[in-house]
């Protein structure tokens, strides 16, 4: 089942903070964060673990309620390179990460 | 050196024909993927194969068939094009889950965009 984003999207100015949540009805094993510029591929941000272990880029913090199957990704002190859509993707016990719809990011100078 | 390459990078069609999309990575990764990608930027994945053997087959129309000659390659067939195929084809790979099931990053080829007329 898809994971729910929210929002769907944001528009910030330069330096900035925003958060992008991602909900699954389900159990889950691991969320998955990527974000995709326009024309462009979606490019890995991070993986959270059930269990506490992420794997990622060290400027982007994330969350992962197991218990509440959410995880929300923050950026802070935004730049204009963060524009893009971000998409969260769930991952159960299957091997295959199903995504949400996406949050569009944009980042006024 | 790019990771994961896709070629054409656009493909444009007409109703009826088959085309061939063909994807490679020099990652050394075991497992590749097929995602589609609608135009409300939806990306569902399609297929997965890990050392040439299919492993997740979602609800695709038969008119899809993957092949994977060997780990670095994945291609894609599309027999009988419809107006709905129109979309971009994502191909994608990673290391395959370790013995603790800890998942891997995907790294993701530069998309095909297909158009069918």
């Amino acid at each position: 089942q898809q994971p729910v984003q929210s929002p769907q999207a944001v528009i910030l100015r330069e330096g900035e903070d925003a958060v992008i949540n991602c909900s699954s009805s389900k159990a889950l094993y691991s969320v998955h964060w990527y974000r995709q510029k326009h024309g462009e591929a979606p490019v890995f941000l991070m993986i959270l673990l059930k269990g506490g272990e992420q794997k990622g880029h060290e400027k982007i913090s994330a969350s992962f309620n197991e218990k509440k199957q959410q995880s929300s990704l923050y950026l802070t002190a935004s730049q204009l390179s963060y524009s893009g859509t971000y998409f969260c993707g769930t991952e159960n016990w299957a091997d295959k990460i199903i995504f949400g719809k996406g949050t569009r990011l944009h980042i006024l100078p | 050196d790019t990771a994961v390459s896709q070629t054409p990078k656009y493909l444009v069609t007409q109703m009826g024909n088959d085309k061939s999309i063909k994807c490679e990575q020099n990652l050394g990764h075991d497992t590749m993927y097929w995602y589609k990608q609608d135009s409300k930027k939806f990306l569902k994945i399609m297929f997965s194969y890990n050392n040439k053997e299919l492993i997740i087959n979602e609800t695709v129309p038969n008119r899809f068939s993957p092949k994977s000659p060997d780990k670095a390659h994945l291609n894609l067939h599309i027999n009988s094009l419809e107006l709905g195929d129109s979309a971009v084809y994502f191909c994608a790979s990673s290391l395959k889950k370790d013995f603790s099931g800890s998942s891997y990053e995907q790294y993701f080829g530069p998309g095909t965009r297909l158009t069918v007329t």
